[in-house]
């Protein structure tokens, strides 16, 4: 069975410094990996997703992951904390095996001012 | 292009009690998903529909739960009778494919069984 690890369940970051919320999935085979955002009362929205092309993807609002297979991780980065970043954050992994996606526990990021 | 709707948005009911959600997809999306997010947890997979056909029910309470999308278009998700433990927001998402395709997410139906 799949699973998705996000460690830390709150992050707090200063306004202005880089922004590091980790993600790790349990696959066999090289997954479909995606984060979303969620904002207050909204529904998810993709903030960019894994595959298999370049390992280092770019998303919008200057988020990107980096794919490592070796480690299985798929953290999420922003250089410089925005105060409208303030939302909750979610790692999401796909297969074609079993055709179901996995969502982590999620990750609530506040920006600090 | 418009984007995933659901209604209600909020619902309040009795443990008991029957509810209804109702979905309609982005135009055109073959793949429609439901999911159940309980408060501080991830969002989890009810189930997935392609086109009019079931692709994976195997988290959905089948003794309470029910999920139909009969023209292949919007869809309708049903609780009956709701426990306390079913308070949640559901999620419609739909895609264009299924596989790796980006999910687009409505804004959810917030339900509290009292």
């Amino acid at each position: 069975a799949q699973s998705v690890t996000q460690l830390g369940s709150h992050v707090s970051v200063s306004e202005g410094a880089l922004v590091l919320l980790r993600c790790n999935y349990s696959s066999s085979v090289p997954p479909y990996l995606f984060w979303y955002v969620q904002y207050p009362n909204q529904g998810l929205q993709l903030l960019l997703k894994y595959t298999s092309a370049a390992t280092l993807v770019k998303g919008i609002n200057g988020f990107e992951a980096e794919f490592k297979k070796s480690e299985t991780s798929f953290h999420l980065t922003k250089p410089s904390a925005h105060m409208s970043d303030a939302a909750e954050y979610f790692c999401a992994v796909h297969t074609n095996t079993g055709n179901q996606f996995y969502f982590g526990t999620g990750t609530s990021l506040t920006v600090i001012p | 292009e418009a984007g995933v709707a659901q209604s209600p948005r909020y619902k309040i009911i009795e443990k008991r009690q029957s509810v209804a959600f109702w979905c309609n997809p982005i135009s055109g999306h073959a793949t429609l998903y439901w999911y159940q997010q309980i408060l501080g947890q991830g969002p989890k997979l009810l189930i997935q529909f392609q086109n009019n056909g079931v692709v994976d029910d195997s988290q959905l309470p089948k003794d309470r739960f029910s999920a139909e999308r009969l023209k292949g278009v919007d869809s309708t998700l049903k609780i009956q009778p709701a426990k306390l433990e079913d308070s949640a927001v559901y999620l419609c998402a739909s895609s264009s494919t299924s596989g790796g395709a980006e999910q687009y997410f409505g804004p959810g139906t917030r339900l509290t069984v009292t």
